[in-house]
């Protein structure tokens, strides 16, 4: 599996862009790249998933270089309640395996 | 997205009784369910993976006896912590995969069960 490496904490204010990049350097070629928040107990909520170039959603875009060993995280313009940690996955289409989850990002946003 | 829903959602017990914990998927079959744990402060840990009509397989240094894990059906795998301990009081959360056309590997997590033992 994977191993993912990401910013222990980063800070911000509401209204700014905050992009959280992940290195994933032995990335699989059958890997999906997966992003997950999380608040206080809390179980992890899906927020992105892609496999290469950028895929956008309501709620945020991943982009992920052709090499696909890293991928950035885009939050447009956070609020309050995006504080969170912020957790970054690789995982394959292998059925029955389980995502491992590293230690995460924790966004802490002021107003 | 698909919903995992765990139950219940905390629970405080004494020490040295067992507690049952359920992770549903309400609109989706999983043939194969995930346990995870959380410690305060730390990141999710993968205890076992629930496999329907087999035995779960569990992680290095999970002890199988105290967590023993039922999934007796494509929507249902229990967890039950056995003569719970103090040290057994941690937040545990659950996630399944829907298989098929979603495609990666897409997980989705219960709310988690917040355990409290006396």
């Amino acid at each position: 599996l994977a191993k993912t490496t990401q910013p222990i904490s980063m800070d911000s204010y509401e209204g700014q862009e905050v992009n959280i990049t992940c290195s994933h350097n032995n990335i699989a070629t059958n890997d999906y790249i997966t992003w997950y928040q999380q608040f206080p107990s809390q179980g992890p909520r899906f927020i992105i998933q892609g496999y290469k170039t950028k895929v956008t959603n309501e709620v945020a875009s991943l982009f992920i270089p052709a090499d696909r060993k890293s991928s950035t995280l885009s939050l447009p313009r956070v609020s309050l309640s995006d504080t969170a940690v912020y957790y970054c996955l690789v995982g394959g289409h292998q059925a029955g395996t389980a995502l491992i989850f590293g230690k995460g990002t924790t966004l802490s946003v002021s107003s | 997205g698909a919903v995992v829903s765990q139950h219940p959602s905390w629970v405080i017990c004494k020490s040295g009784t067992s507690v049952k914990i359920e992770c549903r998927s309400l609109d989706f079959q999983a043939t194969t369910m995930f346990w995870y744990r959380q410690f305060p402060k730390q990141s999710l840990m993968l205890m076992a993976t629930s496999n329907e009509g087999s035995k779960a397989t569990y992680e290095q240094g999970v002890e199988k006896d105290k967590f023993l894990i039922n999934h007796a059906s494509l929507t249902l795998s229990t967890l039950t912590v056995t003569s719970a301990h103090p040290e057994d009081s941690s937040f545990y959360i659950c996630s399944a995969r829907p298989g098929g056309t979603h495609g990666g590997d897409t997980q989705y997590f219960g709310p988690g069960t917040r355990l409290t033992v006396l």
